[in-house]
């Protein structure tokens, strides 16, 4: 059963445009990520939100920018998209003191 | 830094065989490993987790063992079955703040 629900399932734009992914979870959550999945399948973190505050950003480029108007919402920005950001991206959350992370089944982008 | 290695890309077995596969791992913290499986188009979940070293534990038929000592924790199934068809991440929990992935191992499972 799915707590972590993510919008849109896919998203088709060119690259330079901007894009915007929503992600929402039902748990009662303190702790959100968004992870980047890449067409090898490999999972890498990008951002981690706890409490609004922003705690983790691993090397990832100036024009994502995560978004979070509460505990339970946590939106992730693209500002001008580029071939290589084509991946899915999955968003996750965690309760603060538990160590199962919850995820989302994902975005999945694809830049022309 | 931290960091998890799973050594096979793609295991294909035949229904009914066992299975194992590995995971190995470098830390500074305290170890706290998972396997995750996801199926296709669907979200990783939760298989396993452990702290706790030379424990097994099991779930839904998978068992694996954390050794401190050398730094693993492998998942393994005595008859592997259909449906058992995934994509098996192994992740090590970081500084307590995220969980860092490993490459995953596709599990392909043929009659």
């Amino acid at each position: 059963e799915t707590a972590v629900f993510q919008t849109p399932n896919y998203h088709v734009t060119q690259v330079g445009n901007e894009v915007s992914f929503n992600c929402k979870q039902t748990l009662g959550h303190d702790t959100m990520y968004w992870y980047k999945q890449d067409s090898k399948k490999l999972l890498k973190i990008m951002f981690s939100y706890n409490n609004k505050q922003l705690i983790v950003n691993e090397t990832v480029p100036r024009r994502f920018s995560p978004q979070s108007s509460d505990k339970a919402h946590l939106n992730l920005r693209i500002k001008s998209v580029e071939p290589e950001d084509s991946a899915v991206y999955l968003c996750a959350s965690r309760d603060r003191g538990r160590t199962e992370v919850f995820f989302g089944k994902g975005t999945r982008l694809t830049v022309v | 830094g931290d960091s998890v290695t799973q050594t096979e890309g793609l295991v294909t077995l035949t229904k009914g065989l066992p299975v194992m596969l590995n995971c190995t791992y470098q830390t500074t913290y305290s170890p706290f490993l998972f396997w995750y499986v996801q199926h296709l188009n669907e979200a990783p979940k939760l298989l396993l987790k452990s702290s706790t070293d030379n424990k097994r534990t099991e779930h839904q038929g998978f068992y694996a063992t954390l050794h401190k000592s050398s730094s693993s924790f492998h998942l393994q199934k005595s008859s592997v079955q259909l449906s058992d068809s995934a994509l098996y991440f192994c992740a090590l929990r970081h500084s307590g703040t995220y969980q860092r992935f490993g490459t995953g191992t596709k599990l392909q499972v043929v009659p």
